[in-house]
């Protein structure tokens, strides 16, 4: 149980495009997603909280007009990075919290981006 | 001062040998405390979780919290190639989540 999904798993985008990330619990209804960035051989660095039906939170220093996030329902959250540009490439994984359980998360497989 | 600090390694061991991988932290609310491993290019995976003070063990995984030192560890016994990976400390106080660096480990054959 408890499995996320994200997709796609790997994306390269041209400058200036947009790229949207799916992040859906798969097994389990996920009253809250989290979405983090991750650089090589460093840690998760969070980006921003979601909760669903309400506006994510976002975590000092990251744009929310860059990077927007919709939470729509219980399963699935996603990430869109607008106007990309190659400082944007990195690796983005998002997370999943069970109803009731306020201390576990559930890590999805990641996503790869690269621009160019 | 870091919420949580972790030596980022890397951890070089045989085989077979024990493996000690610890965090530290500074916050005195923290009470749920967790292990993570991820492979390369891959999310982390949910190792263990442990509340409050004490011992948890997992086949050849344990995890200890001590409270009074602000001090976690995990420890693999009998380590095997494929326990090669990174490995995240992560502990939450409520709402919050704060993660460690994390320890690059590698076991060779």
């Amino acid at each position: 149980g408890a499995v996320v999904s994200q997709h796609p798993s790997r994306v390269i985008c041209k400058s200036g495009t947009s790229v949207k990330i799916e992040c859906r619990s798969l097994d389990f209804q996920a009253t809250t997603m989290f979405w983090y960035r991750q650089f090589p051989k460093q840690s998760l660095m969070l980006m921003a909280t979601s909760n669903e039906g309400s506006k994510a939170t976002y975590e000092q220093g990251v744009e929310k007009d860059k990077f927007l996030i919709n939470h729509a329902s219980l399963t699935l959250s996603t990430l869109t990075v607008t106007s990309a540009h190659p400082e944007d490439s990195s690796f983005y994984i998002c997370s999943a919290r069970l109803a009731g359980q306020p201390y576990e998360q559930y890590f999805g497989p990641g996503t790869r981006l690269t621009v160019t | 001062q870091k919420e949580v600090e972790q030596d980022p390694g890397p951890l070089s061991v045989p085989e077979g040998a024990i493996v000690s991988l610890n965090c530290t932290y500074s916050n005195s609310a923290f009470q749920y405390f967790m292990w993570y491993r991820q492979y390369s290019r891959k999310g982390p995976e949910l190792l263990m979780y442990t509340y409050s003070s004490g011992n948890k063990e997992d086949g050849r995984f344990t995890a200890q919290v001590d409270k009074s030192s602000k001090y976690i560890s995990l420890f693999i016994r009998d380590s095997q190639p494929s326990d090669s990976a990174t490995y995240l400390c992560a502990m939450s106080s409520g709402n919050q989540f704060y993660f460690g660096t994390g320890t690059s480990l590698t076991v060779i054959p």
